[in-house]
C-alpha cells in the first residue's frame, strides 16, 4: 500500500508567494493532520480533518495559512503571502478513525521562504 | 489536558550499551501512549505503542517500553544499541476513549550513538 504521500518534497520560493503544499492520505484513513516541524519550536500541530471537515485549526499560526480537504484523498495547505519565518518542514499525517489513533506520516515538505 | 515530557533533549550512549529515553505523561482518563521514531530526513513512523493491554509493550528494532501508572511514566528502552538507532524520539499521548483522533506530542529526544 502507498503511504502518505506529499509534494513538492521540497520548495524554495521568495517572500511574499504564495506556496501551496499537497496531501494524498491513505486510502480509507478519514483524519488528515498538517504538523509544521522546525528546530525552534519542535513538531506543531497546525490543523486537523475528520470525514474532510477542519475540526481544530487552533495550531494554524495567523490568516496567512488556510487549509482544505475537498476530498477524502486530497488536503491542500497554502501560504499567503509567505514570509522567510514559514521556513519549516511541513509534514501531513493520516489516520482511520477507529480508536486506535495510529498516525501515518508523509516524508514532509521542506520549504525555505528567502 | 494530557501532555507528555520528554526529559533530556539529547541522549548520548556507547554503541552496545543501554538505550533509556524518558517520557513522563499527564493525563485526566487513562492513555493511550506512543513511542515515534524519526530518522534524518524522513516522517515520523510508530515504533510502538500502549493501549491499556498489557504494560509491557515491544516494538520494532528491539525497543520496548513500560507503561507504569504509579510512575506516570513510559520511558522507553533497549538493551544494546546499534548504530542504526540514531534518530529522535517522540513520546505522545492521547485519551482512550470516544475522543478527537489528535496526539499530543513531546519535543522529542535526539538519540546520538557513539562508536
Amino acid at each position: 500500500d502507498a503511504g502518505v504521500i506529499q509534494s513538492p518534497r521540497h520548495e524554495v520560493t521568495e517572500m511574499g508567494q504564495e506556496v501551496t503544499l499537497r496531501c494524498k492520505p491513505i486510502s480509507g484513513h478519514n483524519s488528515l493532520f498538517w504538523y509544521r516541524q522546525t528546530m525552534m519550536r519542535g513538531l506543531e500541530l497546525l490543523i486537523y480533518f475528520n470525514n474532510n471537515v477542519p475540526i481544530d485549526d487552533s495550531g494554524m499560526p495567523e490568516d496567512r495559512f488556510s487549509a482544505k480537504m475537498p476530498n477524502a484523498s486530497f488536503s491542500t495547505l497554502k501560504i499567503q503571502p509567505s514570509e522567510p519565518r514559514d521556513s519549516a518542514v511541513y509534514f501531513c499525517a493520516s489516520t482511520k478513525s477507529s480508536g486506535s489513533y495510529e498516525q501515518y506520516f508523509g516524508p514532509g515538505t521542506r520549504l525555505t521562504v528567502t | 489536558a494530557q501532555s507528555v515530557t520528554q526529559l533530556g533533549s539529547h541522549v548520548s550512549v556507547s554503541e552496545g550499551a543501554l538505550v533509556l529515553l524518558r517520557c513522563n505523561y499527564s493525563s485526566s482518563v487513562p492513555p493511550y501512549l506512543f513511542w515515534y521514531v524519526q530518522y534524518p530526513n524522513q516522517g515520523l513512523q510508530l515504533l510502538l505503542k500502549y493501549t491499556s493491554a498489557a504494560t509491557l509493550v515491544k516494538g520494532i528494532n528491539g525497543f520496548e517500553a513500560e507503561f507504569k501508572k504509579s510512575e506516570t511514566s513510559f520511558h522507553l528502552t533497549k538493551p544494546s544499541a546499534h548504530m542504526s538507532d540514531a534518530a529522535e524520539y517522540f513520546c505522545a499521548v492521547t485519551p482512550g476513549g470516544n475522543r478527537d483522533d489528535k496526539i499530543i506530542f513531546g519535543k522529542g529526544t535526539r538519540l546520538h550513538i557513539l562508536p
